[in-house]
């Protein structure tokens, strides 16, 4: 099955300052590559998703890049603001037939510093 | 309006007892899953449900069944309660296989 690796674990940024995570994914099948925030004590919501058909999607100070040969996609919030502390989930499945469900890393602890 | 409801938000049982979790989709969404959520966190998929046919049934322990009485509703019952199902139990929904919407989760502590 799908296995998705999720770096760092832990990422501490300066206010005002730029984020990166990393993923990966093992099945060359995937297509499907949302990105979920989740504060303490909420449900995951979704924050932008990209699809095996496009390499690069942007939403205001959140964009993903997706390199389909490497596997590997990344999320990137610009002028990070306290409000953008929280857990960081990326995740995989294949859409298509069928209702696959996700297939998540193990989370971003993103800390942003005033 | 809740899309995605769960009742109840916290439930505290002792080991051996069953128990059931309910979760309603206003969304007219024809797929809803079940997810858990450990201590540390990690997200896992346990069942998925499309037009009340059972989808995804991952490694899971027979003692969780998911019934689906409707496409609006997915109930997840636990038989015979054991300390490591303590976790936060997340139900989804989504049309076919687009975007997932999540409920509120569920706590659930067995001591």
């Amino acid at each position: 099955g799908e296995n998705v690796e999720q770096h760092p674990s832990t990422l501490s940024v300066q206010e005002g300052d730029s984020a990166v995570i990393k993923c990966t994914y093992s099945d060359s099948a995937s297509n499907y590559f949302p990105w979920y925030k989740q504060e303490l004590g909420k449900r995951p919501q979704l924050i932008i998703d990209i699809r095996s058909n496009v390499g690069e999607k942007k939403d205001q100070r959140i964009a993903v890049t997706l390199n389909k040969t490497a596997k590997h996609f990344s999320l990137h919030i610009t002028e990070t603001q306290p409000e953008d502390s929280a857990v960081y989930f990326c995740a995989a499945s294949k859409m298509g037939g069928g209702a696959d469900g996700l297939t998540f890393g193990k989370g971003t602890h993103l800390i942003i510093q005033p | 309006d809740t899309a995605v409801s769960q009742t109840p938000k916290y439930l505290v049982t002792q080991m051996g007892n069953d128990k059931s979790i309910k979760c309603e989709q206003n969304l007219g969404h024809d797929t809803m899953y079940w997810y858990k959520q450990d201590s540390k966190k990690f997200l896992k998929i346990m069942f998925s449900y499309n037009n009340k046919e059972l989808i995804i049934n991952e490694t899971v322990p027979n003692r969780f069944s998911p019934k689906s009485p409707d496409k609006a509703h997915l109930n997840l019952h636990i038989n015979s309660l054991e300390l490591g199902d303590s976790a936060v139990y997340f139900c989804a929904s989504s049309q076919g296989a687009a975007t997932q919407y999540f409920g509120p989760g569920t706590r659930l502590t067995v001591l």
